[in-house]
Order: structure tokens, then C-alpha cells, then sequence
């Protein structure tokens, strides 16, 4: 079974600073898909950023940018220029390639940007 | 844009009760999802149904069941309510490998 595994509850940073979540999986399989995803509070989680396993290149959109490193299973998600609106939960999450699409979350960072 | 939509965002219900969790998609979307999402333990699938009248157990489906009579609509469904059963529950579908998710239900079970 997949795991995932997020080892930041909390995190905390200023306005326009960068900052970097961590996420590890854990998986036996070759084809599969990572995201994350955004929930902000009392608000709808949204889909930031997905990354498929046979790409090498590092997914960017906008500010956010993963470090996807296959071998180390581990899948960090950027931000950089941060700002007010980027604070929420962030959850990252594992889905096995041709399969039903299942996600596996891991258990989310909370992040707060202050001002 | 993608719409799902939860019949409640709050619902408060008493032990032993028989609770519906409503959601509905506008996309056509085959796949649809249910997870409860805790603190600390994140989001963990209780069912999924990928066509109508189609349902398999996620990770943790001890204590619920769900029905799908039509493509758009995926109920959830407490048989008899308990206290362990606190949570917030969130609904989605998916197309291709991205999933849209709902407002979400809070359910307080006293």
C-alpha cells in the first residue's frame, strides 16, 4: 500500500518570503501521479500543482514549483513570493497511475503567511 | 468550471440517526469519491463509485454506505450515526487524474 507522509504540521513565514513543504512517499509502483493540493480556510480545496512520475522535469505554475527527486521518493512543494492569500492547509497527494484514481493524502501542513 | 456541490456545509445529528450525505457534479464526470478528513490524519477515502450503480469500499468504509442511482449524484449514507463519525466529509469527481472537490459537510454527531 502507498504512504504518504507530510513531517510538517505547522509552518509560518512572512509576506513575500519563499518557502519549501516537504512531502515522502512511499510506493512499489512505477507509474503514478503526485499532487498538491490547497485548502484554504472554510474555503474549497483546489488542485495547485501535479507532477507525473516519468517526467524528470520539475512541474512549475506561477509562483509554486515542485522538487520531485523519484529515487529519494520525495516530492517538495515551493513557493516562493509569498503571499497573504497562499495561507491554508496544503495536502500532498500519491495516485497510481491506470488504476480508478484513487488519491492517497498525506496528513497536511498548515501553512500562515503574515504580513 | 467544474461544480460539485454538498447539500450541507454543517449538520448537527444524534446517535443512532440515519444521516444522507448529498453531492452533485455538473461535468459528467464517471468517477466520484468520498473522504472524511481529520486533524492530523488528513484525508482518507471511505468509497468511491466509477459508473452508476458501480461502488467500491475505500480505506475506510466500516460504518457508511453509499449509493449512485444517477451519473451526477453520489450519496453517502451514516446508517446509524455515531460519535466516532465527527468529521468533516468532502465529496469529489474526477477527469482524467484531477479530482474537484466540494465545500464539504461538517458532521457533528452528539
Amino acid at each position: 500500500a502507498q504512504t504518504v507522509t507530510q513531517s510538517q504540521p505547522e509552518m509560518s513565514v512572512q509576506e513575500a518570503e519563499t518557502v519549501t513543504l516537504s512531502c515522502t512517499y512511499d510506493t512499489s509502483e512505477n507509474n503514478y501521479y503526485l499532487f498538491w493540493y490547497k485548502q484554504p480556510p472554510s474555503r474549497q480545496m483546489i488542485l495547485v500543482i501535479r507532477q507525473e512520475a516519468y517526467k524528470q522535469q520539475n512541474a512549475t505554475e506561477n509562483r509554486f514549483s515542485v522538487n520531485f527527486q523519484k529515487a529519494a521518493k520525495s516530492f517538495s512543494l515551493k513557493i516562493s513570493d509569498s503571499q497573504l492569500g497562499d495561507t491554508a492547509m496544503y495536502f500532498c497527494a500519491f495516485m497510481r497511475g491506470g488504476g480508478a484514481q484513487k488519491l492517497v493524502f498525506g496528513q497536511g501542513t498548515r501553512l500562515t503567511i503574515n504580513p | 468550471d467544474v461544480k460539485v456541490t454538498q447539500s450541507s456545509r454543517y449538520l448537527v445529528k444524534r446517535t443512532g440517526e440515519k444521516v444522507f450525505l448529498e453531492c452533485v457534479q455538473d461535468m459528467d464526470h464517471e468517477n466520484m469519491f468520498w473522504y472524511r478528513q481529520d486533524p492530523g490524519l488528513g484525508l482518507r477515502l471511505i468509497y468511491f463509485s466509477y459508473d452508476v450503480k458501480m461502488k467500491e469500499k475505500g480505506d475506510i468504509p466500516e460504518g457508511y454506505s453509499v449509493s449512485r442511482e444517477k451519473k451526477e449524484r453520489f450519496s453517502l449514507i451514516l446508517e446509524s450515526a455515531s460519535t466516532n463519525q465527527t468529521s468533516m466529509y468532502l465529496c469529489a469527481s474526477s477527469y482524467m487524474d484531477t479530482q474537484y472537490f466540494g465545500p464539504g459537510t461538517r458532521l457533528t454527531v452528539l
